[in-house]
């Protein structure tokens, strides 16, 4: 079974540092998506970044990247320029490309701005 | 168009009452979901939908029942609510045809005292 682990609990950063956020995962699977989601104080689950396994580039969107190495089973998220409202939890997850249609999160990470 | 929409958004049971959470897509989503959320355990999956008329268990099915008529909506009921349950719900959608982005509802908090 996949799994997925964020071992920071919480993270914090000053105000237009950069910092970034840890995720591994295991898997015998070659396909599948994993993604970053952001949980503000308001609970909405935001979309952040997507990869798809089979593409080698890392994901970018705007001030969010993401390193991946797949051979290491590894995802994690930078975030260049931190800004207060990036303060969130940030939740790792994992999809299988095809069969199951269940997702696999991780148990998240608290991400502090200091201004 | 509203996505994801839960309801409701705030619910206090007592110990074995019974209630229905219901949750609602506009954007013809095949696939649908439940999740609890509980500090430190990230999201745990209840039960989950991949068309009109099925469902599936996820992770932590007990205690918890689905239905999902009509593929707009997707209903999670607890029939008779234990503390254990006390947790923030969300429901998602995904279309899964374009990366399987999920869309979640804005969380429904649950309190059984």
């Amino acid at each position: 079974a996949q799994t997925v682990t964020q071992s920071q609990p919480e993270m914090s950063v000053q105000e237009a540092e950069t910092v970034t956020l840890s995720c591994t995962y295991d898997t015998s699977e070659s396909d599948y998506y994993l993604f970053w989601y952001k949980q503000p104080p308001s609970r909405q689950m935001i979309l952040v970044i997507r990869q798809e396994a089979y593409k080698q580039q890392n994901a970018t969107e705007n001030r969010f990247s993401v390193n991946f190495q797949k051979a290491a089973k590894s995802f994690s998220l930078k975030i260049s320029d931190s800004q207060l409202g990036d303060a969130a939890m940030y939740f790792c997850a994992y999809r299988s490309y095809s069969g199951t249609y269940k997702y696999i999160f991780g148990t998240g990470t608290r991400l502090k701005v200091l201004a | 168009n509203a996505g994801v929409t839960q309801t409701p958004k705030f619910r206090v049971l007592k110990t074995g009452q019974s209630m229905t959470l219901l949750c609602a897509q506009d954007m013809n989503h095949e696939y649908m979901y439940w999740y609890r959320q509980d500090p430190g355990m990230g999201l745990r999956l209840i039960h989950y939908s991949v068309g009109e008329g099925t469902t599936a268990k996820g992770e932590v099915p007990d205690g918890y029942n689905v239905s999902r008529l009509k593929k707009q909506n997707f209903l999670l009921g607890l029939e008779s609510a234990a503390p254990s349950q006390t947790s923030v719900y969300f429901c998602a959608s995904t279309d899964g045809s374009t990366g399987y982005e999920q869309y979640f509802g804005p969380g429904t908090r649950l309190t059984v005292t």
